[in-house]
């Protein structure tokens, strides 16, 4: 099955200075790589998300570049704030046959980002 | 809000005991996935369900089953449950898109066995 590592575990950033988070993942077939963010005491909420046809997406102060070849995709977050301080979590999956949906999401360990003010 | 419901928001139950969370997913979707989530752990995938069949199984105890109703909710039951089945479970849903689609999650349900 699939395996995502995810680094750094923790990460503390001066606020407006740059984080990034890096994953590799280990199944050739996964076409699908979102972002989640969880605060504290709550679900995880999808924040970025790209697929294996795109090389990178961006949204405001977040971007994400995905390379195939080498099975690693990262999250970028510019201009950090103390509201971007979470845990962050990336993730794997591929589509499913088309009666079936998407496959399951297999998650990194995740990354506690701590913004300092 | 990810429109993903889960109920009851906290439970705290003895060892021994049995317990069932309750899943509502987002309008639609057809796929409902739980999770589990331990202290300082990542999540870990239990079982995913595709318009009322089992469609993956992941890490999941014999002691757990789910099950996913005509209406598209879905139930997750412990049983015989031990200290170490304390945890954040979580319920998340997609729908159906042959381009692949998001999968979204509901605030969890926290689990204290004592």
């Amino acid at each position: 099955g699939e395996n995502v590592e995810q680094h750094p575990s923790t990460l503390s950033v001066q606020e407006g200075d740059s984080a990034v988070i890096k994953c590799t993942y280990s199944d050739s077939a996964s076409n699908y790589f979102p972002w989640y963010k969880q605060e504290l005491g709550k679900g995880p909420q999808l924040i970025i998300d790209i697929r294996s046809n795109v090389g990178e997406k961006k949204d405001q102060r977040i971007a994400v570049t995905l390379n195939k070849t080498a099975k690693h995709f990262s999250l970028h977050i510019t201009e950090t704030q103390p509201e971007d301080s979470a845990v962050y979590f990336c993730a794997a999956s591929m589509s499913g046959i088309v009666d079936t949906g998407r496959r399951a999401l297999t998650f990194g360990s995740g990354t506690r980002l701590q913004v300092q003010p | 809000d990810s429109g993903v419901t889960q109920t009851p928001k906290h439970l705290i139950t003895a060892t021994g005991q049995r317990v069932t969370l309750r899943c509502s997913p987002r309008s639609g979707d057809l796929s409902v996935y739980w999770y589990q989530q331990s202290l300082d752990q990542g999540l870990q995938f239990l079982i995913q369900y595709y318009n009322g069949e089992e469609r993956a199984k992941g890490n999941i105890l014999e002691r757990f089953s789910a099950q996913q109703f005509p209406d598209l909710h879905s139930e997750l039951n412990l049983s015989s449950l031990e200290l170490g089945d304390s945890a954040l479970y979580f319920c998340a849903s997609s729908g159906q898109d042959l381009s692949g689609n998001t999968i979204y999650f509901g605030e969890g349900s926290w689990l204290t066995v004592v």
